[in-house]
């Protein structure tokens, strides 16, 4: 079946700090990969994509390649800043049905 | 601006009481979905559809029933028969076409039931 497996927060780092969210997924066929981002309250928006093996996406700082051999989607930043305290879900799609992580909340402090 | 328009923003509930949560929007996208999300806690597809007239169970459908009469409007209503709905519920639709697209998600109803 399809699934997705993020690692578990909270992840609490110092600003400036280098950011990893572990993400990895099974998936029949080739899906493509996501990372959105959710704040307090709000409905969650796209971070960045990839659609292809070796693909990597990126925005606003924070980068992601889609790893087939390790079937991995790994978040990845260099120096987090306090608005990027957040929750962050990986997700896969396969046809017209997404599946998502369990989320992994991320406070940074000043 | 296109988009997903989810109201109201917060909803009050007596015990045994229907509610429809509204979901709109001016995407010209297929496909529209209803997730659920308890604190703390990931997103969990209650029901989806890909066509007018057509939707299918997601993996938490009981208590929960839904239409697609158009294209642009997914009402999911939640039943006294869902025993613990208190939860925020997302709406969210993407194009069926395009598989590497993304999902778009509206801001979120919560629902709180007295």
């Amino acid at each position: 079946g399809n699934s997705v497996t993020q690692m578990e927060g909270p992840v609490t780092l110092s600003e400036e700090a280098f950011l990893t969210i572990n993400c990895t997924y099974t998936a029949t066929g080739y899906p493509s990969l996501f990372w959105y981002v959710q704040y307090p309250g709000e409905g969650l928006q796209l971070l960045l994509k990839a659609t292809k093996a070796d693909d990597k996406g990126s925005n606003k700082g924070f980068e992601a390649t889609y790893r087939k051999e390790t079937t991995s989607f790994h978040l990845e930043k260099g120096s987090v800043q306090v608005s990027d305290s957040a929750v962050y879900f990986c997700a896969l799609r396969t046809g017209g049905k997404f599946y998502f992580g369990s989320g992994t909340k991320l406070n940074v402090k000043p | 601006d296109g988009g997903i328009t989810q109201s109201p923003k917060y909803l009050f509930r007596k015990e045994g009481q229907n509610v429809t949560l509204s979901c709109e929007q001016n995407l010209n996208h297929d496909a529209m979905y209803w997730y659920r999300q308890d604190p703390g806690q990931g997103l969990r597809l209650i029901y989806y559809s890909q066509i007018v007239n057509d939707f299918q169970k997601g993996d938490i459908a009981e208590g929960y029933s839904v239409s697609r009469e158009k294209k642009e409007s997914f009402p999911l209503t939640v039943t006294s028969a869902q025993k613990n709905p208190t939860a925020f519920y997302l709406c969210a639709s993407s194009i069926l076409a395009d598989t590497t697209d993304t999902q778009y998600f509206g801001p979120g109803t919560r629902l709180t039931v007295l």
